[in-house]
């Protein structure tokens, strides 16, 4: 488990507050990713960077905003949420590249419900 | 667009006994990987085995293997030996062979494992 780590594990916020999930791995992997996990419905791909370079946004709302520092962390940066983005919040690392597994590593995730 | 379909929403097998998973994708594309992850309650995604398009050989990992059929567009996961610890969801995903594709994911089979 202590390959990718997500803090919190849990979060309970208000559709005002401001809040930041974290994810660190210690893989040496250069590509990190945010899914999400809502009850009764697959994961869903929300963010994709590469060498801390954004290369998919999946449509998501501008209410969550990732930022990616260097290629061992990347946050979603929480605002003005909605009781629907309730969900489990998956980060996920692998090492892309030509000859590389690109196989994608995830963390424990941060369960997030918004009041 | 990929999409990935587990038709059994829950499943239950005895301990010791075999079970297999089913998993059908479509796609356009020739070559990508297929993925198994299984998600036990504490909710970390495991990667359980993985399978190259390219390669005809089905992949095996200790007691889990796979039926990889893909003019069929066919990837079952059999867990032969079942164990309490096996209990979990177990999800099918696709990955196209870009670098730092998403995962695609299926909706998930509930694995319940009886004495």
């Amino acid at each position: 488990e202590t390959g990718v780590t997500q803090t919190p594990r849990h979060l309970v916020m208000g559709m005002t507050n401001k809040k930041s999930l974290k994810c660190e791995q210690h893989l040496g992997h250069n590509a990190m990713y945010w899914y999400k996990q809502s009850a009764k419905k697959p994961l869903e791909l929300m963010f994709v960077y590469n060498f801390k370079e954004q290369t998919e946004n999946n449509s998501v709302p501008s209410r969550f905003s990732p930022e990616c520092p260097n290629s061992s962390h990347l946050f979603l940066h929480l605002h003005t949420l909605q009781p629907e983005d309730s969900a489990l919040y998956l980060c996920a690392s692998s090492q892309a590249g030509r000859g590389a597994t690109d196989t994608q590593y995830f963390g424990p995730g941060t369960r997030l419900t918004v009041l | 667009a990929q999409t990935v379909t587990q038709s059994q929403p829950e499943m239950s097998v005895q301990e010791a006994e075999t079970v297999t998973l089913s998993c059908t994708y479509d796609t356009s594309e020739s070559d990508y990987y297929l993925f198994w992850y299984k998600q036990p309650p504490s909710r970390q995604m495991i990667l359980v085995i993985r399978q190259e398009a390219y390669k005809q050989q089905n992949a095996t990992e200790n007691r889990f293997s796979v039926n990889f059929q893909k003019a069929a567009k066919s990837f079952s996961l059999k867990i032969s030996d079942s164990q309490l610890g096996d209990a979990a969801m177990y999800f099918c995903a696709y990955r196209s062979a870009g670098t730092a594709s998403k995962l695609t994911f299926g909706t998930g089979t509930r694995l319940q494992v009886t004495l």
